[in-house]
């Protein structure tokens, strides 16, 4: 089962801030929030991670609750190539994780679509 | 990051044959996997393919339906072997670089008849 919690769907004007957002009550101390989007039929790319600062890169910012149940995923100026599904997802550091800790369980995502 | 690409990018195979699934990396990596994702599903683990020894499979999944080749760190075939319409999915390779950071390739769609 999916550790997180997202909203299904969300809209946004193309060259507006995208803030996407997810719960994760029961992340443990050693796991760090990842975020991915999958393009129709594409593979998933890799947005960022974090684990209990915020983050910044050339894709995105992630802000996380000082509690770590919560983040959100925040896209700066959304443009129409950024209409994908996002996942949020929890796991620990990949090195030092143990067998089968490399199966990614995505849930169902937020399906964003941005609008000219 | 890493740029992953795969060969073939689509595919439509008739029931009982094969196919071999090419994943070349930019750079070498350690850690290689393969994924299949079937439609409206999440990823499901494959195996580890691992250099220079015999890959790493998951539960459900053995060599001889999902033989893999990891000749050195930038490469890596996947073949799905004797398939059936149950086959029919995309078929990812990832790589994992540093401690933090997995990167997934293009995908390959196999539809099997």
């Amino acid at each position: 089962d999916a550790k997180t919690t997202q909203p299904t769907s969300m809209d946004c004007a193309e060259g507006r801030a995208a803030n996407l957002p997810c719960n994760h009550s029961t992340i443990s101390g050693n796991e760090y929030v990842y975020w991915y989007r999958q393009i129709h039929s594409q593979g998933p790319q890799y947005i960022i991670h974090g684990l209990k600062n915020n983050e910044t890169n050339e894709m995105a910012s992630l802000i996380i609750t000082e509690d770590r149940k919560s983040s959100t995923l925040i896209l700066p100026h959304a443009t129409l190539r950024d209409t994908a599904v996002y996942y949020c997802i929890v796991r620990p550091p990949l090195a030092y994780s143990g067998a089968g800790s490399y199966q990614l369980t995505f849930g169902k995502g937020t399906k964003l679509s941005v609008i000219p | 990051s890493a740029v992953i690409s795969q060969k073939p990018s689509r595919d439509i195979c008739q029931r009982g044959t094969s196919l071999t699934i090419q994943c070349q990396v930019d750079s070498q990596v350690t850690m290689m996997f393969w994924y299949r994702q079937q439609p409206g599903q999440s990823l499901t683990l494959i195996a580890t393919a691992n250099q220079g020894s015999e890959a790493t499979y998951e539960s459900g999944f053995v060599i001889d339906k999902f033989p893999i080749s990891r000749p050195n760190l930038t490469f890596s075939t996947l073949t799905v072997s004797n398939m059936s319409p149950e086959d029919s999915s995309i078929y990812l390779c990832s790589v994992v670089l540093g401690a933090y950071e997995q990167y997934f390739g293009p995908g390959t769609r196999l539809t099997v008849t």
